[in-house]
Order: C-alpha cells, then structure tokens, then sequence
C-alpha cells in the first residue's frame, strides 16, 4: 500500500520569506510524486511532478520541489512567498495503475 | 491541460432527495474520477467512472448511494441518493491520460449542503 504524510496542518511564513511544504512518502518500487495546490472554492491545481531524473523539480508560480530517494520525502519549496500563495496545498504518490494516494494537506498562510 | 466544468457548482437540499452532478471535458480522456473533500480536508476516492461499463468502487462507497454514469468519453455523472447531513461534502472530478506518470486534473468542485 502506498501512503503519503504532510506533517504540519499548517505553516506561517512572512511575505518575502521562503517557505517549505513537507512531504514524506511509503511506496513500493519507484514512486511518481505530485504536488497540487486548491484555492478557495476551486478544485486543485497541478504545480509539479516528480517522474525521474533530476531531484529538484520546478513547477508552475515559481513552486520546485526536491525529491530525497533516503528519505522518501519530496518537500515543496519556494524563495520568496508572495500573500497571493496562501491557499491548501496537497502531496500526492501513485506508483500502482492510476490511483492517486493524497496527503492530508497544509494550509500555507503568507503574512504581509 | 483538458479544461473540466462540473454542474452544480454548489446546492442546497433536503434530506432524503437526490442529486446529480455533471462533469463535461473539452476532449476525450481515458480515465475520470469521483471525489469527495470535506472542507480543509484531503480527498477521498468515491470511485472510478469506466466508460462503456459499471463504475469501479472504493472500500465504503456502493453503487446504490452513489450510481456513476459514464456513457462516452468526454462525460459523467455522479449522483447522491437518498442524501442526509453526512453527505455534506465537495464533489470532485478529475480527469487523466492514463498513465501514471502523468497528473489528474480536477473541476472546481460541487459544494453540497443538506439540511
């Protein structure tokens, strides 16, 4: 079975400052990893992907995300958060069919 | 990316009635997928729309609370039968290619409130 574990509900960071989402994975084999972020009363939206190849991936809005095989972890990450990036934010796995396996999400809250 | 409408985008009913939720893609997609969300919580899966053939059900969803349609390609329905306070919920499709290396996409969502 596949599981994925975002370990903080929430996360406080001033504007201007970066900010990191944690993600910690358990799969069997090679995990295809996914971050989506949801605004209020819309559905989630995709802003990377792991696949393989290179650790640190970039996605959309200026988001990246660094896979760690060892630590099966694949945290978000971005320089300089913007009040405009406060929103729910989701880690996805899926190395088995089409089956996606959700995190129980962080609400990211960006501080003027 | 395919771009997904999901109808109503939000109701209100009574206990003991139904509803049905639409979801129309802009093209063809191999796979679509029915969620729910509690609000500010993370998604579970309902089930998986299978074109041309009966909806595939996660553990604790079945088919006579939740019967799923899916006559082509492009579309689903989902509906909520017989609905009391506990279905209060968001209602989530997504759409995929079909393989796993590649994202689902959602609609924006049927917000849903029973009194």
């Amino acid at each position: 079975a596949q599981s994925v574990a975002q370990p903080e509900d929430q996360v406080n960071v001033a504007e201007g400052n970066p900010l990191t989402v944690k993600c910690t994975y358990s799969v069997s084999g090679n995990p295809y990893l996914f971050w989506y972020v949801q605004y209020p009363n819309r559905g989630l939206q995709f802003l990377l992907k792991y696949i393989t190849g290179d650790n640190l991936v970039k996605g959309s809005y200026g988001f990246e995300a660094e896979f760690n095989k060892s630590q099966t972890s694949f945290h978000l990450k971005k320089p300089s958060a913007l009040v405009s990036d406060s929103a729910l934010y989701f880690c996805a796995v899926n190395n088995a069919g089409n089956m996606l396996t959700f995190g129980g999400g962080t609400r990211l809250m960006v501080k003027p | 990316s395919a771009v997904i409408s999901q109808k109503p985008s939000r109701d209100i009913c009574q206990r003991g009635t139904s509803l049905t939720i639409q979801c129309q893609v802009d093209s063809q997609v191999t796979m679509m997928f029915w969620y729910r969300q509690q609000p500010g919580q993370s998604l579970t899966l309902i089930a998986t729309a299978n074109q041309g053939s009966e909806a595939t059900y996660e553990s604790g969803f079945v088919i006579d609370k939740f019967p799923i349609s899916r006559p082509n390609l492009t579309f689903s329905t989902l509906t909520v039968s017989n609905m009391s306070p506990e279905d209060s919920s968001i209602y989530l499709c997504s759409v995929a290619a079909g393989y796993s290396n590649q994202p689902q996409h959602f609609g924006d969502g049927t917000r849903l409130s029973i009194l």
